[in-house]
């Protein structure tokens, strides 16, 4: 059965420095988001993303954060500096459909630690 | 603003005990509801879904929803749970209207512990 796959499972890294989180959609899906879920609170959507653009972001994905898709196959978050309050769990997921009858399938995520 | 809420963050059952965990949104329009379960280590999977049509939704492993469109609910029931039900539960809804882009908003969440 298709996986999302989401790499590294574990990233930590130092305040201020950048880090890239890497998903693979299921491949013939079209649309895809990101995420986080914050130990102890509640899954928070950050972007959804669909024909090589964003589509919506909410307010928690600010300048600090970036999307894309940069092989047809791979679908990328990057924090450019990352903050202490960005340690979080990180997930991908996809869907076949944006809208109606949407169903997303979610990454086993990323757990990102900022020292 | 869309909201969801599960009403109950943590829940201790013994083996064979029946489940309900409440769930309300938040929307004045259509929506589609989903509940994801998440076991120890892994991943958010599917339980079930509620597009349209029969608001008595049937999932994986004996759960199923009752969609109460007029109290804003989507709760989800199992009439014996079992130990490998221990996991944590999150409602979810898509609310539909001109411009969504199908993000979902969850709920906090539920976590399950049965014992054996």
């Amino acid at each position: 059965e298709p996986e999302v796959t989401q790499t590294p499972s574990h990233q930590v890294t130092q305040m201020g420095q950048e880090v890239i989180l890497r998903c693979v959609p299921i491949s013939n899906h079209l649309y895809f988001y990101w995420y986080r879920q914050i130990l102890g609170q509640k899954v928070e959507f950050l972007v959804s993303f669909y024909n090589n653009e964003i589509s919506e972001k909410s307010e928690i994905f600010d300048d600090q954060f970036s999307v894309e898709r940069p092989d047809g196959s791979n679908f990328t978050l990057k924090i450019r500096s990352t903050k202490l309050e960005d340690s979080a769990m990180y997930f991908c997921a996809s869907a076949a459909r944006g809208i109606t009858n949407n169903e997303q399938f979610f990454g086993p995520g990323t757990r990102l630690t900022v020292l | 603003a869309q909201s969801v809420s599960q009403h109950n963050h943590h829940v201790i059952l013994s083996e064979a005990a029946s489940l309900e965990l409440g769930c309300n949104y938040s929307y004045g329009g259509t929506v589609n509801l989903f509940w994801y379960v998440q076991y120890p280590g892994q991943h958010l999977q599917l339980l079930l879904k509620y597009f349209s049509g029969d608001p008595l939704v049937k999932g994986i492993k004996g759960f199923e929803a009752e969609f109460i469109k007029s109290k804003f609910s989507f709760n989800l029931r199992k009439p014996s749970v079992q130990w490998s039900d221990t996991a944590e539960y999150f409602c979810a809804v898509n609310g539909l209207r001109s411009g969504n882009t199908g993000k979902l908003i969850f709920g906090q969440g539920t976590t399950l512990q049965v014992k054996p």
